[in-house]
């Protein structure tokens, strides 16, 4: 069963645009991390929210977490083709087992 | 710069055979995991353990899996008899979990292996 949804699956545009990322699920979770995986490596950890309605900003990078903890939100402004990658979104169900998202593959042309 | 390593990095095998993955944790780190990734079901937990005591593995097929800590540095992943079906990029990942339940602690994933079972 899947329970963290992304949307869109696919992405490609062309550098200097803006883009968001959705992650929905039906359940509740403690805390929300996104991840982004370049080729033949591991996911690499970009950030985690906690608390509902919580905003973080990495550089050009802004995450959102849902009021309610359900969902999550990643915009990217001003996308260059370092931003290419495949970004994840895990929940943790109130354990320390992450519940991975579908992925969104992101393509940032020059 | 502290890493987590897999070995091997690719694995092509026959079906029936065995395969065996292996990991070094970033030492210090008392949670280690274990992936699979898929076009088809993305990335799933497989087991963990915490402090080399298996936590979860309910995501492994029992009956051909098994992964074990034989010591604080090496955690393996293995397959007997392999199947074409466990063809996938399996992962190792390493965390530090504190005693205070913090349960949003990074983990750290390796490169992964990827292994083909024809």
């Amino acid at each position: 069963t899947q329970l963290l949804e992304q949307s869109p699956q696919f992405l490609s545009i062309q550098e200097g645009e803006n883009l968001t990322v959705y992650c929905n699920s039906s359940s509740v979770f403690s805390s929300l991390q996104w991840y982004r995986q370049e080729p033949g490596e591991g996911p690499v950890l970009l950030v985690t929210v906690v608390t509902g309605g919580e905003v973080k900003k990495l550089k050009r990078l802004t995450f959102q977490f849902g009021d309610a903890r359900k969902d999550s939100s990643l915009h990217i402004t001003a996308a260059q083709p370092g931003d290419t990658g495949l970004y994840l979104c895990a929940g943790a169900l109130d354990t320390d087992k992450l519940i991975f998202g579908t992925g969104t593959r992101l393509q940032v042309f020059p | 710069d502290a890493r987590v390593t897999q070995t091997p990095r690719h694995k092509v095998t026959e079906m029936g055979q065995e395969v065996t993955m292996r990991c070094q944790p970033i030492l210090g780190h008392n949670t280690v995991f274990w992936y699979r990734q898929t076009m088809m079901q993305g990335l799933e937990l497989l087991a963990y353990f915490r402090n080399r005591a298996p936590l979860d593995d309910s995501g492994m097929p029992k009956d051909r899996f098994s992964a074990e800590m034989p010591d604080a540095t090496l955690a393996t992943l293995k397959i007997q008899p392999s199947e074409p079906r466990d063809s996938a990029v399996y992962f190792c990942a390493s965390g530090l979990a504190f005693r205070s339940k913090d349960l949003t602690y990074e983990q750290y994933f390796g490169p992964g292996t990827r292994l083909t079972v024809t």
